[in-house]
């Protein structure tokens, strides 16, 4: 696609409940980061993929998260038992190749009540 | 890990006015981004700069790697170009390390 798509857009839910969120990549870029962006404060980088691989999942605050990547292009992160800490702007970024400019999308605002 | 700083941390100026936003970075990188996230949070990709001077507009930004700063210069500023200013240099992972931002508000 031209951009990077991400979807929902605004997604609420109750605490103790699981989200999936979607990150379609800009066509043809190899590199897949997902990032966090609580209220006022920077970005919080979650986990980057090369392909369908994950070298990095440093980031990842507890178990409760998880990503996949399928197919070197749509990735989905997966909150299970979501708490209101998880509530944030959920931003997915993609690069050409890992050292390349990274692009955004317009992230997910994730509200957790 | 590498650590970053930017200042100012915020900035009022009145439209028309020039700017100059510094990000001091503690150790060597390997490549370095300015972004501009707007009112509505949205990210977007301003310079791709490891070294030198690049220039877009009324934007343009210089990279001093072996000094280990990097300055974005906005000239005649607009009240469109509000928002929180974010270097990211690249660490030998290729990893973008945030720097917290300038906020920057322009004053019709």
């Amino acid at each position: 696609g031209a951009g990077v798509s991400q979807s929902p857009s605004n997604k609420v839910t109750e605490k103790g409940k699981d989200v999936e969120l979607r990150c379609d990549p800009i066509s043809g870029h190899t590199a897949l980061y997902w990032y966090r962006q609580s209220l006022g404060q920077g970005l919080e980088f979650l986990i980057y993929f090369q392909g369908n691989s994950a070298p990095d999942k440093s980031g990842l605050p507890s178990d409760r998260f998880s990503a996949e990547r399928t197919g070197g292009s749509v990735s989905t992160l997966t909150i299970q038992r979501t708490q209101q800490e998880d509530s944030a702007v959920y931003l997915c970024a993609s690069s050409l190749t890992q050292a390349q400019p990274q692009h955004f999308g317009d992230g997910t605002r994730l509200s957790i009540l | 890990g590498i650590q970053v700083e930017q200042s100012p941390p915020d900035l009022i100026l009145q439209e028309g006015a020039n700017s100059t936003l510094r990000c001091n970075f503690s150790d060597s990188v390997n490549n370095l981004q300015w972004f501009h996230q707007n009112p509505w949070g949205q990210l977007i990709n301003l310079f791709y700069i490891p070294s030198g001077t690049k220039q877009n507009g009324r934007l343009s930004a210089t990279t001093v790697a072996t000094e280990r700063y990097s300055l974005l210069y906005i000239s005649s500023s607009q009240t469109t170009d509000s928002g929180v200013y974010f270097c990211g240099p690249m660490d030998s992972n290729y990893q973008l390390i945030w720097g917290a931002g300038t906020k920057l508000i322009i004053k019709p």
